[in-house]
């Protein structure tokens, strides 16, 4: 246990629904990170939150829109992907963005299908 | 890009010390060397980082040699729950993110 959940584990979707990750923190962290996992591929930073602004998109398509309402919560809104887009999905937080001693802590991450 | 090099995979016997290397050259002064590790399908693991002097928790030692250009995770006692990706990550200033290569995948083997 990291002290970050993510909800649902798994996920099965066609490309025109909608659906949407849940992540939540139990640390205190200011912020908040989804990344990206492939097949056989290292992790991909997607979006970053620090202090409930988002600091970064790392050019992540539009159909990827995540949301932050509070320092502990992270959502990740999912609508007309694509079967590329099946992946695992992990969440982390941090005391705040950026400093050198910095140290995330990641979710169980979601594992995403879309047929 | 990462600025770490890793060997793709080792294998260790359980109960044997796995050292772990990993290679960072272009590491400077204020930048420090993490690591994490992934057991399949799950989340990445934090285990240890350090600057300059050598580390040790409960889950492994970090030993990073004097010009900084290197450094060895150890597990002093490798369990089968131990086999996983290891990921060695350099990271310093403000605004610098986390960025996972490919990592070291690790079997321990009965």
């Amino acid at each position: 246990e990291t002290g970050v959940t993510q909800t649902p584990r798994h996920l099965v979707m066609g490309m025109t629904n909608k659906k949407s990750l849940k992540c939540e923190q139990h640390l205190g962290h200011n912020a908040m990170y989804w990344y990206k996992q492939s097949a056989k591929k290292p992790l991909e930073l997607m979006f970053v939150y620090n202090f409930k602004e988002q600091t970064e998109n790392n050019s992540v398509p539009s159909r990827f829109s995540p949301e932050c309402p509070n320092s502990s919560h992270l959502f990740l809104h999912l609508h007309t992907l694509q079967p590329e887009d099946s992946a695992l999905y992990l969440c982390a937080s941090s005391q705040r963005q950026g400093a050198s001693t910095d140290t995330q802590y990641f979710g169980p991450g979601t594992r995403l299908t879309v047929l | 890009d990462a600025k770490t090099t890793q060997p793709t995979s080792m294998d260790c016997a359980e109960g044997r010390a796995a050292n772990l290397p990993c290679n960072h050259s272009t590491i400077s002064g204020n930048e420090y060397v993490y690591w994490y590790r992934q057991i399949h399908s799950q989340g990445p693991q934090y285990i240890i980082h350090g600057l300059k002097n050598n580390e040790t928790n409960e889950m492994a030692s970090l030993i990073i040699t004097e010009d900084r250009k290197s450094s060895t995770l150890i597990l002093p006692h490798a369990t089968l729950r131990d086999t996983a990706v290891y990921y060695c990550i350099v990271r310093g200033d403000y605004g610098q993110n986390f960025v996972f290569g490919p990592g070291t995948r690790l079997s321990v083997l009965p």
